[in-house]
């Protein structure tokens, strides 16, 4: 079973449309976590953290569900410039420090 | 401020040969972690070092090793290189547990 899984995806979307991203991770110890975006043969950059309060970025609500283990990102009126994949991340933090990445979701937003 | 620097941008090399990737994390920064991405996946965790020490390793052969300097600069070294190890190498450093990671442009290496 992968450590962090999202949606497969891909999402076709038109322009204006609200789309959800869901993401199941199965290490109970993950401490904090992140969706990052990452464009077509570029780096991945930090969309935001994920708090179990539920936090909000303009357009952006991301929401973590520790009982369930489930972290969701929300989009609402979707941009041409939102087209990119999604990463759902946990960090372990600890001794190891690491990120666990799922394997993204792919957003296009349509005119 | 210079984000995260990595060098080079993209390599070539053949199976059986050497690589050395380097990477200067941001400014303050004294985490450094080092991915491997192969096409239509999530990066993969290879190595974490903080303040000079190894605090993370992920399950990639000994073949993979690291470094990181008083600068908290880091180097990934490749030996023996496959076939399968041409991916996106990318360094990313962080403040520390919790803060994000900011991600540098990567380095594209294809073995042939």
């Amino acid at each position: 079973r992968k450590e962090v899984e999202q949606d497969p995806g891909p999402f076709n979307v038109p322009e204006g449309a609200t789309v959800a991203f869901n993401c199941t991770y199965s290490n109970s110890a993950s401490q904090s976590f992140f969706w990052y975006r990452q464009d077509c043969r570029k780096e991945p950059k930090l969309l935001m953290s994920v708090y179990s309060s539920g936090n909000e970025d303009g357009r952006f609500t991301a929401q973590l569900n520790r009982a369930s283990q489930y972290i969701s990102l929300l989009i609402r009126d979707s941009k041409l410039s939102d087209s990119a994949t999604y990463l759902c991340v946990a960090d372990y933090g600890g001794s190891q420090g690491n990120l666990i990445f799922g394997k993204g979701t792919k957003l296009s937003v349509k005119p | 401020d210079a984000g995260v620097t990595q060098s080079p941008t993209h390599l070539i090399k053949t199976r059986g040969q050497q690589v050395t990737l380097r990477c200067s994390p941001i400014s303050g920064h004294k985490s450094v972690s080092w991915y491997q991405q192969v096409l239509g996946q999530g990066p993969q965790f290879i190595f974490q070092y903080y303040e000079k020490e190894e605090r993370g390793r992920g399950n990639f052969p000994d073949r993979f090793s690291a470094r990181q300097f008083p600068n908290y600069s880091s180097e990934l070294n490749v030996n023996a290189l496959l076939l399968g190890d041409s991916a996106l190498y990318l360094c990313a450093s962080s403040f520390g547990q919790g803060y994000g990671y900011t991600f540098g442009s990567g380095t594209r290496l294809t073995v042939v």
